[in-house]
């Protein structure tokens, strides 16, 4: 059971918008910044957004962050069909004195 | 340009033991925390440990504490993870991962190694 909640799917058609939620509690992201990953299928995660709402080099503007109390959310607008992945919500818990990731969410583009 | 590549998974018995390496190109690696991340078959991303700079600082998840030692040699560039006493629920993808500030995000990937743990 991980300690930041995500739905399990979610799914959009192209070009809709589509926002995928992360909960958590005060130990983690109440206390802590909020980064995203997107994983393609075989291939390593890779870093979308990172403390709470800053883009890496390279990921586009229509992917964006937000964080509020205990939650985080990632908004994608603009869905294209390589957005199709799965996202993993991830920050720092204070009682675990650990790194704590989402269980993820698999978004499909219809 | 900067890389991790791991290496040292493979096939091994419940009970055994393996040493994971991860070697680091491209950057400064003394500069930068680094972790171990697992993903089992079908699942999520798991954080193992993490250990600072100078590894005057580590940390693990309780899943791993006391079985699994995070170690580096910043000479070498390279990263180390030396797990014990496997288990079949041990069996993932490992990936090495560079933070991008102490204890912050996973900037870097490595491209993983497979542990499978056989009964």
């Amino acid at each position: 059971q991980s300690m930041l909640t995500q739905p399990p799917s979610v799914s959009g058609t192209p070009g809709q918008r589509v926002t995928i939620s992360c909960s958590g509690s005060r130990s983690n992201i109440g206390s802590n910044t909020v980064n995203w990953y997107r994983q393609l299928p075989g291939t390593a995660p890779k870093l979308l957004i990172y403390s709470n709402n800053q883009w890496p080099s390279g990921v586009p503007d229509r992917i964006s962050g937000s964080k509020s109390g205990t939650s985080a959310s990632l908004a994608i607008s603009g869905l294209q069909s390589e957005d199709e992945a799965d996202y993993y919500c991830e920050t720092w818990d204070d009682s675990l004195n650990g790194r704590v990731f989402g269980g993820g969410t698999k978004l499909t583009v219809l | 340009q900067v890389q991790l590549v791991e290496s040292g998974g493979g096939l091994v018995k419940a009970g055994g033991s393996l040493r994971l390496s991860c070697a680091a190109s491209g950057f400064i690696f003394n500069d930068y925390y680094m972790s171990w991340i697992r993903q089992a078959p079908g699942k999520g991303l798991e954080w193992i440990s993490c250990i600072s700079e100078t590894t005057s600082d580590t940390n693990y998840a309780d899943s791993v504490k006391g079985r699994f030692t995070i170690s580096r040699d910043n000479a070498k560039k390279s990263l180390f993870l030396q797990v014990y006493s496997l288990r079949a629920e041990d069996t993932a993808v490992y990936y090495c991962a560079r933070h991008l500030t102490s204890k912050g995000a996973f900037d870097v990937w490595g491209q993983g190694t497979v542990v499978t743990v056989s009964s």
